[in-house]
């Protein structure tokens, strides 16, 4: 099964900020996903990202805001820009990969933002 | 949107069966029923999934009526360590669509 970590862990930034999360994969994986979990919400997809293409993004989310990387198969980032206190929230990367006979999502274990 | 529907919360005791009911009236032919769980604090956790057929796994088993218009996830035993967010997705594309999800609370 596929290993996520996350740079950082957590964060206190003050608005009008931006943030760039980082997300490893210990094996090479061609889905990654971007979510979003406000407190006490579920959560919420922000985009898919494949290595060699354009992030695509859900709806109410968007590029400027936040813009994602992948440069390869085993990396992705997501930057949170000109942040709100209304972005404070828990960003997780997940990935897709077959295990035990079908495809799994993994998720990392999340940065923790909170926006002063 | 989710295409699903669950209780927001229920309690179980230790040691005791948990059936999680989830509803999804509109799902199609081709989509799967997706559990995953979220222990405070943590990542989501990938419990089981099934199309039609009952399915079972060393953490759970997960019955789909035959309508395929709901299902029930069990976990024969619960322990305190299964307190958590549990969520049921129905899945068309390569994408997780989270609902509300069910929060079970197991106590002594």
């Amino acid at each position: 099964s596929a290993v996520i970590s996350q740079k950082p862990s957590r964060d206190i930034c003050q608005r009008g900020t931006s943030l760039t999360i980082q997300c490893q994969v210990d094996s090479q994986v061609t889905m990654m996903f971007w979510y979003r979990q406000q407190p006490g919400q579920s959560l919420t997809l922000i985009a898919t990202a494949n290595q060699g293409s354009e992030a695509t993004y859900e709806s109410g989310f968007v590029i400027d805001k936040f813009p994602i990387s992948r440069p390869n198969l085993t990396f992705s980032t997501l930057t949170v820009s000109n942040m709100s206190p209304e972005d404070s929230s828990i960003y997780l990367c997940s990935v897709e990969d077959w295990d035990r006979g079908h495809y799994e999502q993994y998720f990392g274990p999340g940065t923790r933002l909170t926006v002063t | 949107d989710a295409k699903t529907t669950q209780p927001p919360s229920m309690d179980c005791a230790e040691g005791r069966a948990a059936n999680l009911p989830c509803n999804h009236s509109t799902i199609s032919g081709n989509e799967y029923v997706y559990w995953y769980r979220q222990i405070h604090s943590q990542g989501p956790q990938y419990i089981i999934h099934g199309l039609k057929n009952n399915e079972t796994n060393e953490m759970a088993s997960l019955i789909i009526t035959e309508d395929r218009k709901s299902s029930t996830l069990i976990l024969p035993h619960a322990t305190l360590r299964d307190t958590a967010v549990y969520y049921c997705i129905v899945r068309d594309t390569d994408k997780l669509i989270f609902g509300t999800g069910t929060r079970l609370q197991v106590f002594p």
